[in-house]
């Protein structure tokens, strides 16, 4: 299993560029996230879904959308790239409700000049 | 929702000394978990506490759910260089919440 990938790993945008960062996992688990992380921010919950067709928003999502079309992939997209969106970004998967464990995948980094 | 408030934000620690770090919540927990992020990495899941007041060890680890369930903690005994990273805590749900993090240096 390669468990969770996400491409690219390193990105830079431009100031009002649009892109999406790739999400795929091979666990069969219905419950995918996206986080960022910044310095002493922890990590902090963009959008998720508890399985294919359904999302939902997380705690810092303006400026990105989300959508889940299969149980496998969970692509983000930015829509209209800030420098206040340069960040890690993390997604992540897990299974058995809400008490499985998180698998994250090695993360994107972003760079909005 | 759910704030979870993780300390100390850093502990620099001579290799050998313990290390200690607290989740604290104001709220009454139905879990909590940890994770370990090495510099440069992504977090990877240790431990999962549920019942009240419950203890688990890994090796040297040493994690505790406090008895009112509204705060923990993971205790590192003998540090060793292996042990540099960030220690998250995180409560559960469909939402996860992680605390800020405890960057943890040890010094040779």
């Amino acid at each position: 299993n390669a468990g969770v990938t996400q491409t690219p790993k390193f990105q830079v945008l431009k100031t009002g560029q649009s892109m999406t960062l790739q999400c795929a996992q091979d666990m069969n688990h219905e419950y995918m996230s996206w986080y960022r992380q910044d310095p002493g921010m922890g990590l902090r919950l963009i959008h998720y879904s508890v399985g294919a067709g359904i999302t939902d928003q997380g705690e810092v999502p303006n400026g990105y959308n989300v959508s889940r079309s299969t149980t496998e992939d969970f692509p983000l997209r930015l829509l209209s790239a800030a420098p206040s969106q340069t960040s890690v970004y993390f997604c992540a998967s897990r299974g058995q409700g809400n008490w499985g464990e998180q698998y994250f995948g090695p993360g994107t980094r972003l760079t909005v000049t | 929702g759910q704030q979870v408030m993780q300390i100390p934000q850093y502990q620099h620690v001579q290799e050998g000394e313990d290390f200690t770090t607290y989740c604290n919540s104001s709220t009454t927990l139905s879990n909590i978990q940890w994770y370990k992020q090495r510099p440069g990495g992504h977090p990877v899941f240790l431990i999962q506490l549920v019942k009240s007041g419950e203890v688990k060890k890994q090796k040297r680890l040493t994690f505790q759910f406090g008895e009112a369930k509204k705060n923990s903690s993971l205790h590192i005994t003998a540090t060793q260089t292996t042990d540099v990273g960030t220690y998250f805590c995180a409560l559960t749900g469909n939402q996860f919440y992680f605390g800020t993090g405890t960057s943890l240096t040890v010094i040779p």
